[in-house]
């Protein structure tokens, strides 16, 4: 089957720890993206990435950190410095940043900040 | 700033009838624009796009307009069953860019 998975579907955090959501795909595409959505707002761009070993900042990049070390994995990790980490974050790829390409979605991590 | 507004309410349609979502923005030129359907606690799932030369795109039971004069993008469902019932996300892309930027979305019931 081919698609995007991300892991874990939860994830609790005590405040000062840093974090390392997971997403991996197998579609063969060279453009990976993070985005973060919370209740009232749009999804708002975290990271993205074209190809392997490059990655460039989005719209909220504080506090986030990544890597794209392998083609299918672009791991994020949430740092304490995010002020405000808890939220539905949601890994997505295309085949390429072309703006005609579809954005294919994984399930989402939701991260709760105890 | 840019703003891009789909409403906040939800969209109640009984079965069978058009549901017709509205995405507007302001402060923005976008070249490209997409529509998603998500459901409750899932990723976003590609519908639609359509490009600024493009007036109208259809695909089976969905169709989407594209008005850059208004600045608003019409999402039609025709024939709605309540398996359409989800939240609708409209998505805009400038040229010389390649982010989008996403509204809240709009949540639509379809009523049996």
């Amino acid at each position: 089957d081919g698609g995007i998975t991300q892991s874990p579907k939860y994830l609790f955090r005590k405040e000062g720890q840093n974090v390392t959501l997971s997403c991996e795909q197998n579609l063969n595409h060279d453009a990976m993206y993070w985005y973060r959505q919370d209740p009232g707002q749009g999804l708002r761009l975290i990271y993205y990435s074209q190809i392997v070993n490059d990655f460039q900042k989005g719209d909220i990049a504080e506090g986030y950190s990544v890597s794209r070390e392998k083609k299918e994995s672009f791991p994020l990790t949430v740092t304490s410095a995010q002020k405000n980490p808890t939220a539905f974050y949601l890994c997505a790829s295309s085949s390429d940043l072309a703006r005609t390409d579809t954005q294919y979605f994984g399930p989402g991590t939701r991260l709760t900040v105890l | 700033s840019q703003k891009i507004e789909q409403n906040s309410e939800a969209l109640n349609i009984q079965e069978g009838k058009t549901a017709t979502l509205t995405c507007n923005y302001t402060n923005y030129s976008p070249a490209y624009l997409q529509w998603y359907r998500q459901d409750p606690g899932r990723g976003p799932v590609f519908l639609l796009l359509i490009r600024e030369n493009e007036k109208e795109k259809r695909k089976e039971r969905l169709k989407v307009t594209f008005d850059t004069t208004l600045k608003q993008s019409l999402f039609h469902i025709t024939a709605s069953q309540p398996a359409d019932s989800a939240t609708y996300l409209c998505a805009l892309a400038a040229w010389g860019t390649y982010k989008y930027i996403f509204g809240t979305g709009t949540r639509l019931k379809v009523l049996a």
